[in-house]
């Protein structure tokens, strides 16, 4: 079975901040690690995605993620916050066994900018 | 505008009724995923379907079904509804279902069970 547990489910930082969202995950087999944002009445997002190849994964909007597997995390972080950032922000995996599943996702964070 | 479309919007019903949630996959997707996102339970993956084909099961409550068509939309039937049942569902798209396949997202269908 796997879980994701992502610590806080609100965050807030001024704008131009570090933002920095939590990330742990468990996994009997190596993890494909996500994160995806979701705006208000809105469908997700992909920001970006861990699949065994770099340990740093870039994504969109200026946010990346580094997996770290002795720490089991996978962390979001954004250098400097925007007022558009504010968001939904959901960690999922999924298992690298064949064929697809489903994703599993944690509970999210709510991202709060201050002005 | 992720090109998965879901119909309708807003469904408002009652209990013991039956509904059904219709999603359009991205134009060449083969995969259609089905999530519930409520309060209480968060976002929880229900079900998958790979051309046309049920591929795998999460959470699915017996009173739920899906299905994917030849044309490979895919409907989700909710019946002897209740209250818990009111949240936001979710089809999302993948190309052909790899689990490091991106999954596309649709802008949701909010059921409301009164």
């Amino acid at each position: 079975a796997q879980s994701v547990t992502q610590l806080g489910s609100h965050v807030s930082v001024s704008e131009g901040a570090l933002v920095l969202l939590r990330c742990n995950y468990s996994s009997s087999v190596p993890p494909y690690l996500f994160w995806y944002v979701q705006y208000p009445n809105q469908g997700l997002q992909l920001l970006l995605k861990y699949t065994s190849a770099a340990t740093l994964v870039k994504g969109i909007n200026g946010f990346e993620a580094e997996f770290k597997k002795s720490e089991t995390s996978f962390h979001l972080t954004k250098p400097s916050a925007h007022m558009s950032d504010a968001a939904e922000y959901f960690c999922a995996v999924s298992s690298s066994g064949g064929g697809a599943d489903g994703l599993t996702f944690g509970k999210g964070t709510h991202l709060i900018i201050q002005p | 505008d992720s090109g998965v479309t879901q119909t309708p919007k807003h469904l408002i019903t009652a209990t013991g009724q039956r509904v059904t949630l219709r999603c359009s996959p991205r134009s060449g997707d083969l995969s259609v995923y089905w999530y519930q996102q409520s309060l209480d339970q968060g976002l929880q993956f229900l079900i998958q379907y790979y051309n046309g084909e049920e591929r795998a099961k999460g959470n699915i409550l017996e009173r739920f079904s899906a299905q994917q068509f030849p044309d490979l939309h895919s409907e989700l039937n909710l019946s002897s509804l209740e209250l818990g049942d009111s949240a936001l569902y979710f089809c999302a798209s993948s190309v052909d279902g790899p689990v490091t396949d991106t999954q596309y997202f649709g802008p949701g269908t909010r059921l409301t069970v009164l």
